[in-house]
């Protein structure tokens, strides 16, 4: 069974309109980390944003924020004020346990395209 | 900038030849990871290490082999390369110094197996 399940393989968006991208995970474990990362077509590995599964609030950096709901194993990127450079191809990502297991689990990737 | 460096860039290879492709860091970080990345399955884990000479297999690891022999260098070999290898291929580093421990990564290598 996939950890990381990103069911939107392309979304696409107007440029200033805010764009949700899904992502839901699987783990037993209670100590996690969930992380996005960006990829534009010039093939770089980007990392936006973090959020601890004990961290109480949402994590947000600048446009980026995490909407993180642990009940549901969800840990949406939202991106508000889309910009004609956040097309690109996003990861979800997640890092199980905390006794030294460091080894990011990747989701399939949702390419966003953003529309003038 | 975590100071990673992959070499070569892009290389195209022929069915049956081995290749070695180097990961090079510059911060004496612990984790290093091998991925690869093909269209509709995302970054799949190929091996990854905790220290000089300790590595592990992980999702994709048939074919593959690699070896540390020292803190700053992650070598990938594809001992008799086929086409199925074909790949956009990432290493990785991983902070643990920091508090969030986010992977950092290499520009990629592009291996076309002809």
């Amino acid at each position: 069974a996939q950890k990381i399940t990103q069911t939107q393989p392309g979304m696409f968006v107007q440029e200033k309109e805010a764009v949700t991208l899904d992502c839901t995970y699987d783990t037993s474990d209670q100590s996690y980390g969930l992380f996005w990362y960006k990829q534009p077509s010039s093939g770089e590995m980007i990392f936006l944003i973090y959020q601890g599964s004990y961290d109480e609030q949402n994590a947000t950096e600048g446009r980026y924020s995490l909407n993180f709901q642990k009940a549901r194993k969800s840990a949406n990127l939202v991106i508000s004020a889309s910009q004609l450079g956040d097309s690109a191809m996003y990861f979800c990502a997640m890092r199980e346990g905390g006794g030294g297991s460091y080894i990011p689990t990747f989701g399939r990737g949702t390419s966003l395209i953003v529309h003038p | 900038d975590a100071g990673i460096t992959q070499s070569p860039r892009h290389k195209v290879t022929e069915t049956g030849t081995p290749v070695t492709l180097r990961c090079h860091q510059t911060e004496n970080h612990r984790y290093m990871y091998w991925y690869r990345q093909d269209p509709g399955h995302g970054l799949r884990l190929i091996h990854y290490s905790y220290g000089v000479k300790d590595t592990d297999k992980g999702e994709v690891s048939d074919g593959y082999s690699v070896s540390r022999s020292k803190t700053e260098d992650f070598l990938l070999t594809l001992e008799s390369a086929t086409s199925s290898q074909t790949s956009v291929y990432f290493c990785a580093i991983q902070t643990t110094g920091s508090a969030t421990g986010e992977a950092f990564f290499g520009q990629g290598t592009r291996l076309t197996v002809v």
